[in-house]
Order: structure tokens, then sequence, then C-alpha cells
């Protein structure tokens, strides 16, 4: 089946610190990915939607400056958090779907970021 | 906007008994409705879809959703609960079959109590 890989796992850095996460679509292509939040005990929040080839939608209320997104091939999709502070700490995941009609959207194993 | 609604926050069923996993959605024309589950640390995984056809869908793990129109509800079923089967479900829906983003609801913990 698709397998979406996010990278890293974990990240526990310094504040003022940029951090990137990689997500790449391991045996499908992606013209889009979409990246969520997730707090705590909450649900999944939608941050944008990463297009290949073209600018990230970012939802009402997300920082496009903080929150960088790159699409640059049909298998990559990458989030920066610039200059990331304790409030920018939590889990956040990538999604894909194949292209084509119906397909459910799948998953990364998420990136749990600690900020100190 | 579609929405999606989980009324439970936390459901508890023993082992070997049936489950049910409850969603009430709202959009604007026909639903395409998806159940996943999450583990600790990790993330999603599909458990099943509906698009159309039959209302009763059966997916992975041995998992089967009913789609009621009338109703609006797409509930979650097993028939025998694992303890494996704790974890955190979420429901989602989109309003159109294009590659649209999905919205959640808020998720419901299922602890099958051995």
């Amino acid at each position: 089946g698709a397998v979406v890989s996010q990278h890293p796992s974990w990240v526990i850095c310094k504040s003022g610190t940029s951090v990137k996460i990689e997500c790449r679509s391991l045996d499908f292509q992606a013209t889009t990915m979409f990246w969520y939040r997730q707090f705590p005990k909450q649900s999944l929040m939608l941050m944008a939607t990463s297009n290949e080839g073209s600018k990230a939608t970012y939802e009402q209320g997300v920082e496009k400056d903080k929150f960088l997104i790159n699409h640059a091939s049909l298998t990559l999709s990458t989030l920066t958090v610039t200059s990331a502070h304790p409030e920018d700490s939590s889990f956040y995941i990538c999604s894909a779907s194949e292209m084509g009609r119906n397909q459910p959207q799948h998953f990364g194993d998420g990136t749990r970021l600690s900020i100190l | 906007a579609q929405s999606v609604a989980q009324p439970e926050d936390q459901v508890n069923v023993a082992e070997g008994n049936p489950l049910t996993v409850k969603c009430t959605y709202s959009v604007s024309g026909n639903p395409y409705l998806f159940w996943y589950v999450q583990y600790p640390n990790r993330g999603l995984q599909f458990l099943l879809k509906y698009i159309t056809g039959d209302n009763l869908v059966k997916g992975s793990y041995g998992f089967e959703a009913e789609f009621n129109k009338s109703q609006t509800s797409f509930h979650l079923k097993k028939p025998s609960a694992l303890v494996s089967d704790s974890a955190l479900y979420f429901c989602a829906v989109r309003a159109s079959s294009g590659n649209t983003p999905l919205v959640f609801g808020k998720g419901t913990r299922l602890s099958v109590i051995a």
C-alpha cells in the first residue's frame, strides 16, 4: 500500500532554532500534500496544503513566514519551522494521497517537536 | 462548510464484546467519509472509506462502518473487540472527490479491557 515517510520523528532543540521536517511519498507521486498540527488529546488541525511546483495554501491563522513549506518534487514536501519558540512545540503530521478520484489520505508517522 | 462530530471522548468495552464508535457529519452534497486510527506517537492509519454504493463498508482489522444518510451518521463497528484495538479513532469527511483536505472529528479514545 501507499506509504508516507516523515523525518525526523523527534526533535528537541533550543529556542530560536529553525527546524526542517521532511515528508516523502515512497511508492506513489503526490501533487498535493497536507500538513497538520496536533495538540495533546486534540484533533488534527490543518495548517496548509502543499502543492508541487507552486506556493502552499495556508489556513487562516497560520503564519506563512513562521511555517515555510516547499514542495519541490512529486514525492517530497518540507515544512520548516523558522526561529522556533516553545509555543511551537507540537506534533506535526503530513499526509498525501495517490492521484485519482476518491483516494484516501495516507499519513506519515508524525514529528514531535519540543522547543526548550 | 463540512464538519464532523464524535460525541464520545472515550469508549470502554470488554474484550470480545462488540464495539461502536459514533460519528455524525454535516456536508453540502454527497459526503466522502473516512475512519482512521492513531496509536501513541504515530500518524494516522487508514481503516475504511465510504464513497458510494453499499451502506455497510468493510475495512482493515475487522472493522466496518455503516453509512446512514437519513441520520447523517457513519458509525464505526467491530463485532468482537481486541485489547490491541485500544487507540484513538478519528472520523473524517470531505465534500468532493478531489484531492481536498479532510475535516476531522475530535477523536474518540477506545479502551478495550481484558
